[in-house]
């Protein structure tokens, strides 16, 4: 079975500095691809960055990085230089190996991010 | 436009009374799958398709539905809806199965059961 773990219910942080939303995770795949998605408080979920389990480098996506440390299994999202438009909650998940062929997905329960000015 | 279109955006509806809501992706992708998010809960898996005429459990299939009879339509069906269903619902889409693809969401339904 595999998990994901958000520790953080709620982050406040300053326009225009940065913030680290974490994420951990528990699987026994070899193979998976971690995914952070944003979702305001319109509802919509949008895809932010991903993760593969064998990549050598850490993920980057204009102002999103993800800070991949595979020993500690963790995949925290790095914001730099926040914006108002951040407020939002965001999810990490995760696609792990499923017996059937599929890669089943899981998310965390969120963090709620608000950017004040 | 590369999307995933929902229909409806907002239900109100009365236990017991069947309803169908659409999904429909122009993105050519073989995996859908439906979600529900309540809060506290993050995004629980209903159910997936990876092709067409394969569809498969997820983690909350209980009084749930769905077909996937063409590749870029799959409706999630309440044949008869509680209370407990009221929710909101997300349908979602990947070109694969596989672990390194995201998936790209639509806009989401509220679904009111009273």
């Amino acid at each position: 079975a595999q998990k994901i773990t958000q520790t953080q219910p709620g982050m406040f942080v300053q326009e225009k500095e940065a913030v680290t939303l974490d994420c951990t995770y528990d699987t026994s795949d070899p193979s998976y691809g971690l995914f952070w998605y944003k979702q305001p408080s319109s509802g919509e979920m949008i895809f932010l960055i991903y993760q593969g389990s064998y990549d050598q480098q850490n993920a980057t996506e204009g102002r999103y990085s993800l800070n991949f440390q595979k020993a500690r299994k963790s995949a925290n999202l790095v914001i730099s230089a926040s914006q108002l438009g951040d407020s939002a909650m965001y999810f990490c998940a995760m696609r792990g190996h499923a017996s059937g062929g599929s890669y089943i997905p899981t998310f965390g329960r969120g963090t709620s991010l608000i950017v004040h000015p | 436009e590369a999307q995933v279109t929902q229909n409806p955006r907002y239900l109100i509806t009365v236990t017991g009374k069947k309803l169908t809501v659409t999904c429909s992706q122009n993105m050519n992708h073989e995996y859908m799958s439906w979600y529900r998010q309540d809060p506290g809960l993050g995004l629980r898996q209903i159910y997936y398709s990876m092709n067409v005429e394969v569809t498969d459990k997820g983690d909350v299939p209980e009084g749930y539905k769905v077909s996937r009879k063409e590749k870029r339509n799959f409706p999630l069906i309440l044949e008869s809806p509680s209370p407990n269903q009221t929710s909101l619902y997300f349908c979602a889409s990947s070109l694969t199965p596989q672990g390194n693809q995201p998936q790209h969401f639509g806009d989401g339904t509220r679904l009111s059961i009273l």
